[in-house]
């Protein structure tokens, strides 16, 4: 069974446009979190969310917001989009709020044209 | 910039020889460390972890060495195999608050040679 999906796996889309990214986890962590990997591979922290919490990394621009419609969900939606966003963005998952082994999905490669 | 980084980008090394990635940070404050190994299309995959309590720790074939005195962190994979080739990413993050998520070093790729 998969621990933490995502969907789609590959977004191709426009400039402009408004897409969202879902993430599911089976695994009852109470902490998920979304990263953007660069093309040179460099992975950066976006949001931490539980249910008490949201910590946003003061860099993400407010054209993105993760939305959690439950504990196992944890999706993203990204407002029009630019050139720049182009990247793979995963989702990942914890047991703990900090300093827990965090748990990866496989990625969405996200392309703006 | 980043608070973690690696010395080399690239590593080749032999089949069945011994790897070691080295990584540094500069947040003395971080008191939890990972090692990650990301696959071709896969996202990153936990490998092993230590906390700042530590200065060693072993798994299945990788050990993890902690010098917080100069804030070095290596991998050591003994006997390398073919299916250990990929980018392996260090890990830190302080769980006390403040940074949140882990931040990651930039990755070194391992190349296994036959």
């Amino acid at each position: 069974d998969t621990a933490v999906s995502q969907t789609p796996k590959y977004l191709v889309t426009q400039m402009g446009n408004d897409k969202s990214i879902k993430c599911e986890q089976n695994l009852g962590h109470d902490t998920m979190y979304w990263y953007k990997q660069d093309s040179k591979k460099f992975l950066k922290i976006m949001f931490s969310y539980n249910n008490k919490e949201l910590i946003i990394n003061e860099t993400v621009p407010n054209r993105f917001s993760p939305k959690s419609p439950d504990k196992a969900h944890l999706n993203l939606h990204i407002n029009s989009l630019e050139l720049g966003d182009s990247a793979v963005y995963f989702c990942a998952s914890s047991q703990e709020w900090r300093g827990g082994e965090q748990y990866f999905g496989p990625g969405t490669r996200l392309t703006v044209t | 910039g980043e608070s973690v980084g690696l010395h080399l980008p690239t590593l080749s090394v032999q089949e069945g020889d011994n790897s070691i990635i080295n990584c540094a940070y500069s947040n003395s404050a971080s008191d939890y460390f990972i090692w990650y190994k990301q696959e071709s299309g896969k996202g990153p995959q936990f490998i092993i972890d230590i906390r700042s309590n530590m200065d060693k720790r072993q798994g299945q074939r990788v050990t993890v060495l902690l010098n917080k005195t100069v804030k070095h962190l290596s991998l050591q994979i003994a006997a390398t195999q073919p299916g250990d080739s990929a980018v392996y990413f260090c890990a830190e993050t302080f769980s006390g608050g403040g940074a949140d998520g882990l931040t990651f070093g930039k990755g070194t790729h391992l190349i296994i040679q036959p």
